[in-house]
């Protein structure tokens, strides 16, 4: 079966360490691979995704990704971490040779950023 | 224009109820979604519309009634829901259908009670 795994229900970190969410994924062909965040009370807002080529990729708000094929993973990070990067994240997959393109989300990781 | 705008922000049905959720986009986008999220979880999707036509129903109850009356708008029928259905209802677009790898862009939702 498809499937997205986020396996921290919440991650916690100080203001300017260095941040990782972890994705991992179990599909079979192609995956396209997706970071989706979410602040209170909106709705969910694209931040990267990963369709082939480099196995890093930058989004926005300096975020980035970086595609494990042999890990299957597709953990997102940032460098140095702001107390606004506060908020619920969602890694999502999309099978390339579906014919629905039925969006996966993984159960989310809430990130506290402390000051 | 690169928003996805929903009405009503907040809902207050009874279960006995007729009301109606809407989203309007004007990116001319061709794909539609409807998602039901739980408070921290992920969303589910319930419906998506391609094209103006119905090509995804997740077997929602038929209590709940999708309706695109054109390609910039997108409605969610409710009637007779029962508590258990209260819920932020997100609404989203894409630019082509959902077979492809874009990102999807996510309206800030309807917070529905059903009391």
């Amino acid at each position: 079966a498809q499937s997205v795994a986020q396996p921290e229900d919440q991650v916690n970190v100080a203001e300017g360490n260095p941040l990782t969410v972890k994705c991992t994924y179990s599909v079979s062909g192609n995956p396209y691979l997706f970071w989706y965040v979410q602040y209170p009370n909106r709705g969910l807002q694209f931040l990267l995704k990963y369709i082939t080529g480099d196995n890093l990729v930058k989004g926005s708000y300096g975020f980035e990704a970086e595609f494990n094929k042999s890990q299957t993973s597709f953990h997102l990070k940032k460098p140095s971490a702001l107390v606004s990067d506060s908020a619920l994240y969602f890694c999502a997959v999309r099978l390339g040779s579906s014919n629905t393109g039925k969006l996966i989300f993984g159960q989310g990781t809430t990130l506290q950023v402390k000051p | 224009d690169t928003e996805v705008t929903q009405t009503p922000k907040h809902l207050v049905m009874g279960m006995t109820n007729k009301k109606s959720l809407k989203c309007e986009q004007h990116m001319g986008h061709r794909a539609m979604y409807w998602y039901k999220q739980k408070a921290k979880k992920p969303p589910e999707l319930m419906f998506v519309y391609s094209y103006e036509k119905l090509s995804i129903n997740e077997s929602v109850p038929s209590r709940f009634s999708p309706e695109c009356p054109n390609s910039s708008l997108l409605n969610l029928h409710l009637h007779a829901l029962q508590p258990e259905d209260s819920a932020l209802y997100l609404c989203a677009s894409s630019p082509r259908d959902q077979t492809t790898n874009e990102k999807l862009f996510f309206g800030s939702g309807t917070q529905l009670s059903v009391l």
